[in-house]
């Protein structure tokens, strides 16, 4: 079956610029996971959504970070006033369970540069 | 202190040899116990999952968990040139929804 598609894979914005990055989870998986993977490192927790609801935000760098997920399937990234120090891959993960899912699924990322 | 801690290596083992990936962890609350591979440039896949004190066993791969000691480790046996990748240690704390990542360990197996 299909597995978690994200897009753009690759998104190169001058400072300043506002992005979007997409995440479609597998379908019918009730759990979704932002992470940022800087050059070298392992993935930062960004954000988590059970189905429609967003949980927990504690990872969000900044307030120009925002993530939605409003039907509780595609997910939405948005970096406003995008910064150099943003420049990482973004990964979207998905997992069947809710609460403390054991298992994630991920897409292959979205490398945002920031010039 | 980070929660997740790995030698970033570099490993390298000669194929047929058995490699072995360490990890600890800091809060005592951990739950669940992960290991990714993550070849350069794509995207983690996971690989083994533990939850409870000791080893458990999947095909060449063993993950092995001492909770008293905060410590997981992974082991490949019979190593072969494809293991070549970074291994990701994760863990899930028991109060929240995050998964803790180590910075991983880069493995090279030398044919």
């Amino acid at each position: 079956g299909a597995g978690v598609s994200q897009s753009p894979r690759y998104k190169v914005a001058k400072r300043g610029q506002d992005v979007a990055l997409r995440c479609d989870p597998i379908s019918g998986h009730v759990s979704l996971f932002w992470y940022q993977q800087a050059l070298g490192q392992g993935p930062e927790f960004l954000t988590y959504f059970q189905n429609e609801a967003q949980l927990d935000k504690s990872g969000l760098p900044s307030d120009r970070f925002f993530a939605e997920r409003p039907e509780g399937s595609v997910s939405t990234l948005k970096i406003q006033r995008t910064q150099q120090e943003d420049s990482a891959v973004y990964l979207c993960a998905s997992s069947p369970r809710a609460g403390v899912p054991p298992e994630q699924y991920f897409g292959p990322g979205t490398r945002l540069t920031v010039t | 202190q980070k929660e997740v801690e790995q030698n970033s290596g570099p490993l390298s083992v000669p194929e047929g040899a058995i490699a072995s990936l360490n990890c600890t962890y800091s809060d005592r609350g951990s739950q669940s116990f992960f290991w990714y591979r993550q070849y350069s440039g794509k995207s983690p896949e996971l690989i083994m999952s533990i939850y409870s004190n000791g080893d458990k066993e999947d095909g060449r791969f063993t993950a092995q968990l001492n909770k008293a000691s905060q410590y997981v480790s992974l082991l490949i046996r019979d190593s072969q040139p494809s293991d070549s990748a970074t291994y990701l240690c994760a863990v899930t704390i028991l109060t929240g929804n995050q998964f803790y990542f180590g910075t991983g360990t880069s493995l090279t197996v030398i044919p």
